[in-house]
């Protein structure tokens, strides 16, 4: 099956810079990479996703890039606001539904 | 809108006890699924559902069992409770493939925190 791995297991970040959070995949026919928010005791919430045949994807101020050769992709995040601060995981697809995971990256946006 | 319910949010069992989780959702979604989420691991899929009537396991299936005898209800059953079971459980829902639009997008229940003693 499907083992999608995802680093940094925390990442902690001045309000106002970057947080780049990176995942790899091991199935080559996975077509599919969303990322999930969760804040603390909430649902996971759907903020991007991507297709394979896209290498790079942007919403306001977040951005995945692509690498199907590498089997990897990332979530980017600009201008760090505190309301950024949650748990994000990233997920991986090879039939149209069924998700695999990452463990998950805690972000935490400094004041 | 309700969206995806569950029930119930918190419950606290014995060791061998039973009970089952309740999943519903008004957004006339085929898709169904049952995660677990434990800290450092994720969330990671018990059991899913395709349509009414149909179930299929997921990554970690063993000691479960789940029915969907309606569309926009998805249950969880725990036959005989073990420690290990302790978690948080979250139901999620999404359209089939013919629908469009983002219909890979899953929309989850706000969950329910289960402690096995």
């Amino acid at each position: 099956g499907e083992n999608v791995e995802q680093h940094p297991s925390t990442l902690s970040v001045q309000e106002g810079d970057s947080a780049v959070i990176k995942c790899t995949y091991s199935d080559s026919a996975s077509n599919y990479f969303p990322w999930y928010k969760q804040e603390l005791g909430k649902r996971p919430q759907l903020i991007i996703d991507i297709r394979s045949n896209v290498g790079e994807k942007k919403d306001q101020r977040i951005a995945v890039t692509l690498n199907k050769t590498a089997k990897h992709f990332s979530l980017h995040i600009t201008e760090t606001q505190p309301e950024d601060s949650a748990v994000y995981f990233c997920a991986a697809s090879n039939d149209d539904y069924k998700l695999s995971f990452g463990a998950g990256t805690t972000v935490t946006v400094r004041a | 809108n309700a969206g995806v319910t569950q029930t119930p949010k918190f419950r606290v069992l014995k060791t061998g006890q039973s009970m089952t989780l309740l999943c519903a959702q008004d957004m006339n979604h085929e898709y169904m699924y049952w995660y677990r989420q434990d800290p450092g691991m994720g969330l990671r899929l018990i059991h899913y559902s395709v349509g009414e009537g149909t179930t299929a396991k997921g990554e970690v299936p063993d000691g479960y069992n789940v029915s969907r005898l309606k569309k926009q209800n998805f249950l969880l059953g725990l036959e005989s409770a073990a420690p290990s079971q302790t978690s948080v459980y979250f139901c999620a829902s999404s359209y089939s493939n013919q629908a469009g639009g983002s219909y890979n997008e899953q929309f989850f229940g706000p969950g329910t925190r289960l402690t096995v003693l």
